[in-house]
């Protein structure tokens, strides 16, 4: 049975720092691996998303790694900004999205 | 197309009332998904259909619990005697059957039973 642990499980930095949230799951046969962010009582917005066959993707000031045969995952944040904060979830597909319980981040001015 | 759209946003009802959501998924998304998110958790899957089929659902999915999907469109989530531990975010995500575009997920509706 897959299943997705993410580390730490908050985290609380002062703005401008550049951050490393961790993801690990148990079955290295996955297909994709996504990325998403959620706000305090809203939905999840997808932030990337890694084919099993690639490396890293990147966004903006994010950028998501994956090496599928050690199970692990990593979203870098470079320069933090307070509209950082939020939960941030990883989920690795199999037949369907399996879900980790998320980091909690808090970037304070 | 505004993505997935999910109604009720908020529903608060009494212990033992059913109650039904709503979701619209992407319209050219043939996959559609049922999630189940209580406080400090990640999402947990309940169900999902490809067109209008049910073809996966999850033992969290209790006999109280029915969706549809009619049509291959929308999608009804409905529970029947609702129970406190009922209480949690709902969220609907669609896909094409191409997993390699990933979810698309609404932003779920807020289930508070009294």
């Amino acid at each position: 049975k897959q299943e997705v642990t993410q580390i730490p499980a908050a985290l609380s930095v002062p703005e401008g720092e550049n951050l490393v949230l961790n993801c690990s799951f148990t079955d290295s046969a996955i297909y994709n691996l996504q990325w998403f962010r959620q706000d305090p009582g809203k939905g999840l917005t997808s932030l990337l998303l890694i084919q099993s066959s690639q490396r890293e993707q990147t966004s903006g000031r994010l950028n998501a790694s994956l090496d599928k045969s050690s199970g692990r995952s990593t979203l870098y944040i470079a320069a933090s900004q307070p509209g950082d904060s939020a939960t941030y979830l990883c989920a690795v597909y199999t037949d369907k999205l399996i879900f980790g319980t998320g980091t909690r981040l808090q970037v304070f001015p | 197309d505004t993505g997935v759209s999910q109604n009720p946003r908020h529903k608060i009802t009494k212990r033992g009332q059913n109650v039904t959501f709503r979701c619209d998924p992407i319209s050219e998304h043939n996959r559609l998904y049922w999630y189940r998110q209580t406080l400090g958790q990640g999402p947990e899957f309940l169900t999902y259909f490809q067109n209008e089929a049910q073809l996966e659902k999850s033992r969290l999915l209790s006999d109280r619990f029915s969706a549809e999907r009619p049509k291959g469109s929308f999608s009804t989530l409905e529970i029947q005697r609702t129970e406190q531990g009922d209480s949690a975010m709902y969220l609907c995500a669609s896909s094409l059957e191409d997993s390699s575009y990933g979810y698309t997920f609404g932003s779920g509706t807020r289930l508070t039973v009294v």
